[in-house]
């Protein structure tokens, strides 16, 4: 089982609909969570960290689940400028390592 | 600051040829990392450092050398070029307390 899974999509939504991500990890040692975004042929860039009583950021919401080893990612309002795909890492205690997902793919039309 | 750079962006090799894999970054990061990403994958990491003179392996590390002589640069070296090699390679530093990672742009790599 790998550490981190993800569905890879596409999903296809209008602009300005919810659309929601998960993602599973299978180490239960795993303490810091984050999500990163890769647009085509770019580097990932970190989004946003996940924290633990969850947390927002514009029409960004992440959450985290330990008992069922998930986190989530809401995102509000989608813009067209919101198309790529959405990366889930996790990094655990004590390595300067991150473990990435394969990714999820969004994509926002008009 | 321009941050994390790699080159070439991109490289063509054939079989059995050496190169190496530039990435500087300005940042004055104690950490620095390089992963490799392929479709259906996900970014996998080849060798990291914690520090100038300090590197270890990471999850795939057969067929790579690393070296950190300097806080700024950490090349990347192919032994000897496999298909299994083709890839997109990416540089990564961060701050040492912080667990944010800054991704250089990437070097595509093709191994005929």
């Amino acid at each position: 089982r790998k550490e981190v899974e993800q569905d890879p999509g596409p999903f296809n939504v209008p602009e300005g609909a919810t659309v929601a991500f998960n993602c599973t990890y299978s180490n239960s040692a795993s303490q810091s969570f984050f999500w990163y975004r890769q647009d085509c042929r770019k580097e990932p860039k970190l989004l946003m960290s996940v924290y633990s009583s969850g947390n927002e950021d514009g029409r960004f919401t992440a959450q985290l689940n330990r008992a069922s080893q998930y986190i989530s990612l809401l995102i509000r309002d989608s813009k067209l400028s919101d198309s790529a795909t959405y990366l889930c890492v996790h990094k655990n205690t004590g390595f300067q390592k991150l473990v990435f997902g394969t990714g999820t793919r969004l994509l926002v039309s008009p | 600051n321009a941050g994390v750079t790699q080159t070439p962006k991109f490289q063509v090799l054939k079989t059995g040829q050496s190169m190496t894999l530039q990435c500087a970054q300005d940042m004055n990061h104690e950490y620095m990392s390089w992963y490799r990403q392929d479709p259906g994958m996900g970014l996998r990491l080849i060798h990291y450092s914690v520090g100038a003179g300090i590197t270890d392996q990471g999850e795939v590390p057969n067929g790579y050398n690393v070296s950190r002589s300097t806080t700024e640069d950490f090349p990347l070296r192919l032994l000897s070029a496999a298909p299994s090699q083709t890839s997109v390679y990416f540089c990564a530093s961060s701050p040492k307390a912080s667990a944010e990672q800054f991704f250089g742009p990437g070097t595509r790599l093709t191994v005929l």
